[in-house]
């Protein structure tokens, strides 16, 4: 099977604006999960989505939302960008529980200067 | 929510020893234990995992112990090679989301 997806890769954006990740996960996979990839915070969990429904959601402001299609791709979006926002934001993807294996996408490096 | 500490953050062995890493979680709910492996600039990769049910899994060189009662697991590497080097994770979630609380990170490096 193909592995996850993300694009873009890479985005630089300045304050004040806003952002939109995209995340396909593996084929059959129907719960997506980002997460924030920061060298001081490490890695963080921002929300999750199974069957198109937010079902866990981290601690971060409402700046951050994401979505989920019926074909189980998500994206994530940030609006208002901060300096603080500059990270590699990762997607994984499960096939839900009770098999609960979650797989990495190669991540989006976003810069906010 | 959960809470997860790992120790070490760094962890620097002689290749051919052993290497422990060790995980305390803070919530009883959480029932699903992986661990990553993360090389420089590549995404995590999911190495083995442990479900609250299990004491201890093996997949070839690398074992998880679990411990219920006091809410930790461990990460056991036997013959440690050069490319065991990377940044390994920690995490832990459970109650029904798959949603994973991460540790911060041991940075193992294998001394040749």
């Amino acid at each position: 099977k193909a592995g996850v997806t993300q694009t873009p890769r890479y985005l630089i954006k300045t304050r004040g604006q806003q952002v939109t990740l995209s995340c396909s996960p593996i084929s059959g996979h129907r719960s997506v999960s980002w997460y924030q990839q920061t060298p001081g915070q490490g890695l963080q969990f921002l929300f999750e989505y199974f069957s198109e429904t937010q079902r866990n959601k981290g601690n971060f402001p409402g700046r951050f939302s994401g979505r989920q299609f019926s074909n189980s791709r998500s994206e994530m979006n940030v609006s208002t960008l901060e300096l603080g926002d500059s990270a590699l934001y990762l997607c994984a993807s499960s096939p839900g529980a009770p098999l609960r294996e979650q797989y990495f996408g190669p991540g989006t490096r976003l810069t906010v200067t | 929510g959960e809470n997860v500490e790992q120790h070490p953050s760094t962890l620097s062995v002689q290749e051919g020893d052993s290497a422990v890493i060790k995980c305390t979680y803070s919530d009883s709910a959480s029932n699903y234990f992986p661990w990553y492996k993360q090389e420089l600039g590549k995404r995590p990769q999911l190495i083995i995992d442990i479900r609250s049910n299990v004491g201890e899994k093996k997949d070839q060189r690398i074992a998880v112990t679990l411990n219920k009662t006091a809410k930790h697991f461990s990460l056991h590497i036997t013959e440690t090679q050069p490319e065991d080097s990377a940044v390994y994770f920690c995490a832990a979630s459970g109650g029904g989301a798959d949603g994973l609380t991460f540790g911060k990170g041991t940075h193992l490096i294998i001394q040749p």
